[in-house]
């Protein structure tokens, strides 16, 4: 079973627009991380965002975790086509494996 | 290796058949993990290893499925008797350890189709 729910399910936008997902989660955790994954690829791992820290940031990337409401957000900036892809959400508590979030689908158009 | 490598892409077979994915882990790595992915979800936790202990095996769906990893390196993940609804993206990711915060490196997946 998923361990959280994305919102949105699907997400189009313009290239060098911003691009917001949000990631709820059920249970207490350690970290969370946001994945990408481009059609017909494998998980490219984004960022991680530990449960005592609130923001970070990784050059376009942004992420905010409210562990209050069980919840993380992933914002693009000045996306761009190549941002196309789904997003993922990955919680962990004190086990080694990663409980995924339904994902976002986004588009970017040129 | 350079990444986490998968074999075969793609495989179809039979309802009833038996068939084996393998995983070659980074070489490095100490902690190798198979997910199972239906089509627009998000992965699902199978199994995970920690050199060739198999520490978490909760998430096999049922008693056909099985994994090894015999000499703490490559992995194989069976699956007796497939059934239509063991179709789906099988991925294998590794990692360094716990003490790299559990970043995973994922493979391309193995696309299994049981007709």
């Amino acid at each position: 079973s998923q361990q959280g729910e994305e919102d949105p399910q699907a997400l189009s936008i313009q290239e060098g627009e911003n691009a917001t997902m949000n990631c709820s989660y059920k249970t207490s955790i350690n970290n969370l991380q946001w994945y990408r994954q481009n059609s017909g690829r494998g998980l490219v791992h984004l960022i991680l965002i530990r449960s005592n820290e609130r923001e970070k940031h990784s050059g376009r990337l942004r992420v905010t975790l409210d562990t209050s409401k069980k919840s993380s957000s992933l914002l693009i900036t000045a996306s761009r086509a190549a941002d196309t892809a789904s997003y993922f959400c990955a919680t962990s508590k004190n086990t080694d494996k990663l409980i995924f979030g339904t994902g976002t689908r986004l588009q970017v158009f040129p | 290796g350079a990444g986490v490598s998968q074999s075969p892409r793609y495989k179809v077979t039979k309802r009833g058949q038996d068939v084996t994915l393998r995983c070659d882990p980074i070489s490095s790595h100490a902690t190798l993990y198979w997910y199972q992915q239906a089509l627009g979800q998000g992965p699902e936790f199978l199994t995970y290893f920690n050199y060739e202990a198999q520490p978490d095996k909760s998430g096999l769906p049922s008693d056909r499925f099985s994994a090894e990893r015999p000499e703490g390196s490559i992995s194989t993940l069976t699956i007796q008797r497939t059934e239509q609804r063991d179709s789906a993206m099988y991925r294998c990711a590794s990692s360094p350890g716990r003490q790299f915060n559990n970043e995973q490196f994922f493979g391309p997946g193995t696309r299994l189709t049981v007709l």
